[in-house]
């Protein structure tokens, strides 16, 4: 069955550090792993998405996250945090070998504050 | 994403009484979802359909129905509503592919007394 676990229920960071938000994985094949950040009374918004090659991975508003195979892991960074990124953050991934579901598993999210 | 909608916003109801949440897209995928969200639990699929025809079950279906009335419209309802169902709701969407993300509705708050 595949999983995903956000160790962190909350980080928090002074604006203009450095942010990680962690991720780890349990897949039986290969995963596709996605985040996505939720803004108060939103819904999900996509961020950004490893689906396979180069393991740094760009996505929206300056985040970007490193695939490791090795430590199953798909970490959040970002170089400068601004106050606006406060949010919930979630991880997901799909097992791409058939043996899980072909759905979306979530992670139960990290609340990222983002402190002036 | 504002071309996913979800009807209603908010909504109250007793205990026993049937539900019915809709939501509505404008992106033409094909793939769309219904999830719930409680507090520190993350996002539990409940129903999700590939194309007009084809329409599964997810992780926690029982006490839920949904109906895909076009590949536009798929909705989910609540036979008959009981408190622990109280939780936000989210629609999503996805072109064909396992490898596409998913754009989600603004979401229905449903209290149900």
């Amino acid at each position: 069955a595949q999983s995903v676990a956000q160790p962190e229920d909350q980080v928090n960071v002074a604006e203009g550090n450095p942010l990680t938000v962690k991720c780890t994985y349990s897949v039986s094949g290969n995963p596709y792993l996605f985040w996505y950040v939720q803004y108060p009374n939103r819904g999900l918004q996509f961020l950004l998405k490893y689906i396979t090659g180069d393991n740094l991975v760009k996505g929206s508003y300056g985040f970007e996250a490193e695939f490791n195979k090795s430590q199953t892991s798909f970490h959040l960074k970002k170089p400068s945090a601004l106050v606006s990124d406060s949010a919930l953050y979630f991880c997901a991934v799909r097992d791409t070998s058939g043996a899980g579901s072909y759905q979306l598993t979530f992670g139960k999210g990290t609340k990222l504050s983002v402190i002036p | 994403d504002a071309d996913v909608t979800q009807t209603p916003r908010n909504r109250i109801t007793k205990t026993g009484k049937r539900i019915m949440l809709e939501c509505s897209q404008t992106k033409g995928h094909d793939r769309m979802y219904w999830y719930r969200q409680d507090p520190g639990l993350g996002l539990q699929l409940i129903y999700y359909s590939f194309d007009v025809k084809d329409i599964n079950k997810g992780e926690i279906s029982d006490g839920y129905s949904v109906s895909r009335q076009a590949q536009a419209k798929f909705s989910l309802s609540l036979e008959s509503a009981i408190p622990n169902q109280t939780a936000l709701y989210f629609c999503a969407t996805s072109e064909a592919g396992d490898y596409n993300e998913q754009f989600f509705g603004p979401g229905t708050r449903l209290t149900v007394l």
